[in-house]
């Protein structure tokens, strides 16, 4: 069975611009979550969807967003880019939703730098 | 706020011997607890969790401990190898609905050869 994958797997933007990142979940999976990794907050929770709804939000501002499509593919979005926003982009997928309490299974990530 | 703390950034062990991973938790919300693995360039892997209601959980050579009028948890891999060396990241759910992963920062673990 193939992973989770992300694309692209890295990305250099400039500030003020947005960004768009594509995350396939496990085939079956239909819970996608978002994750953001920095080396000072660590990984932090953005938001998860399951059958095309959002179900849960962490504490990022409106300019992160996403969407999940009936094929259970998902995206995120990134408007008006600042430098904070440079991180590792991890998507994980998983069966069912209940974020924590199912097992997620993680895509390598999309590194974004924002000069 | 960081509900999970992993206080130790790295650990350094022989080969063989003991690590122990430790991560305290603030939320007394938290009813669940994981262990995730990564490797450089790759996303996080499941290790081994936790439920409230135990104290123990064993699998293999990795055992999680918790301590819940501590709120502590340690992971246990007895004993360690080479292949063991990544950055685990202890997490936290609970609350209800609440139910989104809460992560700490990560430990480094090297096992020397």
């Amino acid at each position: 069975k193939a992973g989770v994958t992300q694309t692209p797997r890295y990305l250099i933007k400039t500030r003020g611009q947005q960004v768009t990142l594509s995350c396939s979940p496990i085939s079956g999976h239909r819970s996608v979550s978002w994750y953001q990794q920095t080396p000072g907050q660590g990984l932090q929770f953005l938001f998860e969807y399951f059958s095309e709804t959002q179900r849960n939000k962490g504490n990022f501002p409106g300019r992160f967003s996403g969407r999940q499509f009936s094929n259970s593919r998902s995206e995120m979005n990134v408007s008006t880019l600042e430098l904070g926003d440079s991180a590792l982009y991890l998507c994980a997928s998983s069966p069912f939703s209940g974020g924590g309490y199912n097992e997620q299974f993680f895509g390598p990530g999309t590194r974004l730098t924002v000069l | 706020d960081q509900q999970v703390k992993q206080n130790s950034p790295s650990l350094s062990v022989q080969e063989g011997r003991i690590s122990i991973l430790n991560c305290d938790y603030t939320n007394s919300m938290f009813d669940y607890f994981l262990w995730y693995k990564k490797y450089p360039a790759e996303g996080p892997t499941f290790l081994i969790s936790i439920s409230s209601i135990k104290d123990k959980n064993e699998d293999g050579r990795f055992t999680v401990f918790l301590n819940k009028s501590a709120k502590h948890l340690s992971l246990h891999i007895v004993p360690s190898q080479p292949g063991d060396s990544a950055v685990y990241f202890c997490a936290a759910t609970g609350g209800g609905s609440n139910y989104k992963l809460t992560f700490g920062k990560g430990t480094l673990l090297t096992v020397n050869p």
